[in-house]
Parts: C-alpha cells; structure tokens; sequence
C-alpha cells in the first residue's frame, strides 16, 4: 500500500506565478519529508526537506510545509520559472528504523512561459 | 567528483536471461538502495542495504537479487529476467546519521525485456 501519495499527476503553471505541489502520507512514523526533482533520462536529484519537528522551511524560490495533524506537505515555488518544469516527488523517511525512503508517485510541472 | 554511478545506461535482454547492475558510489555512504520507477508509481524500493556484507528486502523484491560485498558497490541481479520487469532502475546513497540525510541518486539504467 502506498505510504506517501501525490495526488495530482500534472500541474500547469504560468510563468512568475506560484506553484503549489501536494502530498499525502500515511505513517505517522515518518519524521523526515523531503523534495525531488526529476528531469527526463536523469535521476532524481534533492531539492529541500523539512523535519518532523518543524512545519516551515525556505531555500530560495522554494518552501515546503508541513502539516502534521493532517499527514500533508506542500512545496511552494515562486515565482516559477520554466526551468521548473519537471516530474516532482515527493518522499519520507523513519530516521531510526532502517533508513528507508519511501515516495510518492510524483507530479509532473509544467511552468508556460 | 562522481556521486552515485550506475552501469550500464541502457540494456535489453531476453525473457529468461539473467543480468547484473551495477552501482558504484564514492561518498563513503553506509547505506545503499536501489528503486525501480515505472509510470503512474513512482519509485518503489526494491533492495537496501545499511553496511557492507548486509541486505534487506525493499516494497518490491520478487525476482531480485543483491549483493554488497564492498561499501562502495551495490550490485542490483535478474536471474531469470521477464516483461515485468521493464522499467527505469535507481540506484541511490545515503549517510547513515543521527540527523537528517538525504539520498543521492544515480542516473538510471532503462533496461526492457523482450
């Protein structure tokens, strides 16, 4: 059963807007979240992360949210850029119990300049 | 500075022909996964590894094998390969740490089976 969930498949942007990129997580167990982001032929390469202890973080254009009570993150990027455009995923880990990231199924960004 | 280097990029096989993938990393990481990505499911773990000499089975493991017998590799194996397993391989990194980490990937290997 899929542990982090990304609901929306695709997500079109114009270009110096926001865009919003949602996940879903089931285990409560999961105290680290993390960002991706995936070109074609390449392999995925990190983008930001937040822990389980805080529920705001910032690096640039890009912040991801977190909201615990409701097992949902968020990734907002402003503006939006083209070379946004790519497949997002979103991932989770339990920090002491193996190590293992598990991801969601990723949502694909387009940013239309 | 190479990261997480994976062989080969591209491979075809047979159905019922065996294979090894291949994953070399040079960051010194404790552990080592390897994910398989095909459309509409992300990626999904199918083997890890916490140290050298030490595997564990992923969400996926059914019709694969691995092996880390040196730290730096992680060998990724098809025994008997089939049409199910037609999909875009990952290998990734990570520290093992009391704090958060995140994982380095390699490029891929798309690998069809006929």
């Amino acid at each position: 059963d899929q542990q982090v969930k990304q609901n929306s498949p695709s997500l079109s942007v114009q270009e110096g807007r926001i865009s919003i990129l949602n996940c879903d997580y089931t285990n409560s167990m999961f105290d680290y979240f993390l960002w991706y982001k995936k070109y074609p032929a390449e392999g995925p390469t990190f983008l930001i992360s937040i822990s389980s202890i805080k529920d705001k973080n910032e690096d640039g254009r890009f912040t991801v949210f977190l909201n615990k009570s409701a097992k949902h993150l968020s990734l907002h990027i402003v503006p939006s850029q083209p070379g946004d455009s790519a497949v997002y995923f979103c991932a989770a880990k339990k920090t002491n119990t193996g190590n293992q990231f598990y991801f969601g199924t990723g949502t694909s960004l387009t940013v239309i300049p | 500075n190479a990261g997480v280097t994976q062989t080969p990029k591209f491979r075809v096989l047979k159905t019922g022909q065996s294979m090894t993938l291949l994953c070399a990393q040079d960051m010194n990481h404790e552990y080592m996964y390897w994910y398989r990505q095909d459309p509409g499911m992300g990626l999904r773990l199918i083997h890890y590894s916490v140290g050298e000499g030490t595997t564990a089975k992923g969400e996926v493991p059914d019709g694969y094998n691995v092996s880390r017998l040196k730290k730096q590799n992680f060998l990724l194996g098809l025994e008997s390969a089939a049409p199910s397993q037609t999909s875009v391989y990952f290998c990734a990194s990570s520290y093992w740490s009391q704090s958060n980490t995140e994982a380095f990937f390699g490029q891929g290997t798309r690998l069809t089976v006929v």
